[in-house]
């Protein structure tokens, strides 16, 4: 079963557009992480935000955190085509080490 | 350069055969997993080991088996009983402490039964 459900599952923008991706987690959670895909690829951690964080940068991502309304958002600013790829969250299923990814959002930028 | 191999990038096998995928890294973590993931669709658990000679089944563990018996290495054999199997496998790697170390991952193997 999945921990998280992110969404849109599809986006398409502009170059130079923001991109907001959205998910959604189901139990307690220590932390939420943000990994990218390119197509045919591994997954590459993007950023880790606690759950005491409310809110964390790196670079022209941001990602905000609301533990009571048990949702994240992955905010890309300025979007270029090299951000093609889908996005996924991802979260320990509680008190275990298993880490739960959601179903992705599929970013397309178009230059 | 540290990192996470799996070979090889793509398997064929004929249905009933056994397969095992390999996963190798050096980054000196303790802990493996081992993903699947359908076209369009998340990653499941199927496998993951905190620790060498120990190792947990995950959300999808029926029709594969693994091993841990050197801290580098984590095959996965995907056996005829998997019903499935044709899928994209990733391999990943993390430090121990519990949710709060990244997942590296492998490139991936590209598995089709026919």
């Amino acid at each position: 079963s999945q921990q998280g459900e992110e969404d849109p599952q599809a986006l398409s923008i502009q170059e130079g557009e923001n991109a907001t991706m959205n998910c959604s987690y189901k139990t307690s959670i220590n932390n939420l992480q943000w990994y990218r895909q390119n197509s045919g690829r591994g997954l590459v951690h993007l950023i880790l935000i606690r759950s005491n964080e409310r809110e964390k940068h790196s670079g022209r991502l941001r990602v905000t955190l609301d533990t009571s309304k048990k949702s994240s958002s992955l905010l890309i600013t300025a979007s270029r085509a090299a951000d093609t790829a889908s996005y996924f969250c991802a979260t320990y299923r509680y008190n275990t080490d298993k880490l739960i990814f959601g179903t992705g959002t599929r970013l397309q930028v178009f230059p | 350069d540290g990192g996470i191999t799996q070979s090889p990038k793509y398997l064929f096998r004929k249905e009933g055969q056994n397969v095992t995928l390999s996963c190798e890294q050096n980054l000196n973590h303790d802990a493996m997993y081992w993903y699947r993931q359908d076209p369009g669709q998340g990653l499941r658990l199927i496998y993951y080991s905190q620790i060498v000679n120990d190792f947990q089944k995950g959300d999808i563990a029926e029709g594969y088996s693994v091993s841990r018996e050197k801290k580098e290495s984590f095959p996965l054999t995907v056996t005829s009983a998997q019903k499935n199997p044709t899928a994209f496998y990733l391999c990943a790697s993390s430090a121990t402490d519990r949710g709060n170390s990244p997942l590296h991952f492998g490139n991936g193997t590209r598995l089709t039964v026919t």
